[in-house]
């Protein structure tokens, strides 16, 4: 069974910090990652995709990827209230990008 | 912004009965998707489309279960006997060809389904 894991939290952050939210998953074939936030009661929200090992950043957010590790990471900058969400990590199973599973969401609280 | 949008936003029916869930992807979008989400738990995938046939499906796409592109624009996803367990948010997603933006999904805002 392929998983994706993520620190359920809550993870609470003061209002301009850095948080930092983590992801592993298990199919070593998988070449495509994404960050979703999802508000509750609405639908996910792309934030970011990350294709390569690194990091790649737009904006507040920086996305970390490392396929030998099998690891994924978001950081967001200057935290915002706004930003207080749950934050997804999902992960396209292979390459053909037809499968895609998601872990079940880290929640995210900054504090004004 | 061009975007996916879903009807109904709230569907209730009662156990036994089919539902058909619909969403009209954005417009130059190729690639189909449905999720569910049960309430408190993690997106399931669902099913994948391209090119009028499915792509992929999951274990919890099973006979009861089908989808379809009746037109240019809409992209149906039909329960034929619905069970008290289906009762769950449902998202479709679409994406563009490869290479235009690799493989992001963009999702709609989701029905609600409830079965009594």
């Amino acid at each position: 069974q392929k998983e994706v894991e993520q620190n359920s939290g809550p993870l609470s952050v003061p209002e301009g910090a850095i948080a930092s939210l983590n992801c592993t998953y298990s199919d070593r074939g998988s070449q495509s990652f994404f960050w979703y936030r999802q508000y509750s009661g609405k639908s996910p929200e792309l934030i970011m995709s990350i294709y390569s090992n690194g990091d790649k950043e737009d904006g507040r957010f920086t996305a970390q990827l490392n396929k030998a590790s099998q690891y994924v990471s978001l950081l967001i900058r200057d935290s915002q209230p706004s930003d207080s969400a749950t934050y997804l990590c999902a992960v396209n199973l292979g390459t053909g990008g037809f499968k895609t599973i998601f872990g079940a969401g880290t929640r995210l609280f900054v504090k004004a | 912004e061009p975007e996916v949008t879903q009807t109904p936003s709230h569907q209730v029916t009662q156990m036994g009965q089919e539902v058909i869930l619909r969403c009209v992807p954005i417009s130059n979008h190729l690639y189909f998707y449905w999720y569910r989400q049960i309430l408190g738990q993690k997106v399931e995938f669902l099913v994948s489309f391209y090119n009028n046939e499915i792509s992929e499906k999951s274990e919890i796409f099973d006979d009861q279960f089908s989808v379809e592109r009746p037109d240019g624009s809409n992209f149906t996803l039909k329960i034929r006997s619905t069970k008290l367990e289906d009762s769950a948010m449902y998202f479709c997603a679409s994406r563009q060809p490869l290479g235009t933006s690799g493989y992001e999904q963009y999702f709609g805002p989701g029905t609600r389904l409830t079965v009594t």
